[in-house]
C-alpha cells in the first residue's frame, strides 16, 4: 500500500492554470475510475473536490477539473485564485479493497 | 446538514488502548459506508479503515491490521475505532468520513478530527 506519487509543490500566478499529477499503478489509479481529490487548509479537515476521476460535487467551483490517463490522474485548477492556496491530495481505490492517498501537493499562488 | 463529530482522542502510553467514536447526524448513517483516516503532525493523509453500511465488510491498512478494529452501531448513529497496542507512529489526527451509497470509494463528508498522541 504505497502512497500515490504527487509533486511536493506546484505554484502559479493568479489567473493561470496549474495541474497536479497523481501517479499510481495498474492496481489502483490505472485499474479503476475511483480517483478522488481533496483540498485541505492548515488545521482544517479535507474537503472533497473531485470524485470518480472527474465528477465535481455540488458547490465546488468549475475551475477544478479532473482527468486520468493510464496510471496517472490529474487535477487542474484554472483561473488560479488566492483562495486556492492549500494542500491537495489524490486518492484511489485499490485491488485490495482499500483506499490509498497521494503524498500531497502544496499549491502556492504567487 | 451532515455532521460528523469525533471524540475519544487523548494522550496514551505505548502499548495501551484507546477507542475513538464518530457521532453522525443530519443523515441516515445506515446507508453509508464509513472510513477512518489519519494525519500525523505535519504529514500527509493516511487511510486507516473502511466498514460497509451494515458492518458486514471491513478492510484495513497494513499499518494497523491486527491492532485496530472498525465497528459501527447504526442504532446509535455512531462509528468506532478500537485501537490496541498503540505505537508512537500512531500519533495523528484521526478523521471519520462518509462514503456515499453506491460504493464510490471516496470520502465526501469529513469530521473535524480527534487528536491521538502516543507517548510515554
Amino acid at each position: 500500500q504505497s502512497a500515490l506519487t504527487q509533486p511536493a509543490s506546484v505554484s502559479g500566478s493568479p489567473g493561470q492554470s496549474i495541474t497536479i499529477s497523481c501517479t499510481g499503478t495498474s492496481s489502483d489509479v490505472g485499474g479503476y475510475n475511483y480517483v478522488s481529490w481533496y483540498q485541505q487548509y492548515p488545521g482544517k479537515a479535507p474537503k472533497l473536490m473531485i470524485s470518480d476521476v472527474s465528477n465535481r460535487p455540488s458547490g465546488v467551483s468549475n475551475r477544478f477539473s479532473g482527468s486520468k490517463s493510464g496510471n496517472t490522474a490529474s487535477l487542474t485548477i484554472s483561473g488560479l485564485q488566492a483562495e486556492d492556496e492549500a494542500d491537495y491530495y489524490c486518492s484511489s481505490h485499490t485491488s485490495s479493497f482499500t483506499l490509498v492517498f497521494g503524498t500531497g501537493t502544496e499549491v502556492t499562488v504567487l | 446538514q451532515v455532521q460528523l463529530v469525533e471524540s475519544g482522542g487523548g494522550v496514551v502510553q505505548p502499548g495501551r488502548s484507546l477507542r475513538l467514536s464518530c457521532a453522525a447526524s443530519g443523515f441516515t448513517l445506515s446507508s453509508y459506508a464509513m472510513h477512518w483516516a489519519r494525519q500525523a503532525p505535519g504529514k500527509g493523509l493516511e487511510w486507516v479503515a473502511v466498514i460497509s453500511y451494515d458492518g458486514g465488510a471491513k478492510f484495513y491498512a497494513d499499518s494497523v491490521k491486527g491492532r485496530f478494529t472498525i465497528s459501527r452501531d447504526n442504532s446509535k448513529n455512531t462509528l468506532y475505532l478500537q485501537m490496541n497496542s498503540l505505537r508512537a507512529e500512531d500519533t495523528a489526527m484521526y478523521y471519520c468520513a462518509t462514503d456515499p451509497p453506491g460504493g464510490g470509494w471516496y470520502c465526501d463528508y469529513w469530521g473535524q478530527g480527534t487528536l491521538v498522541t502516543v507517548s510515554s
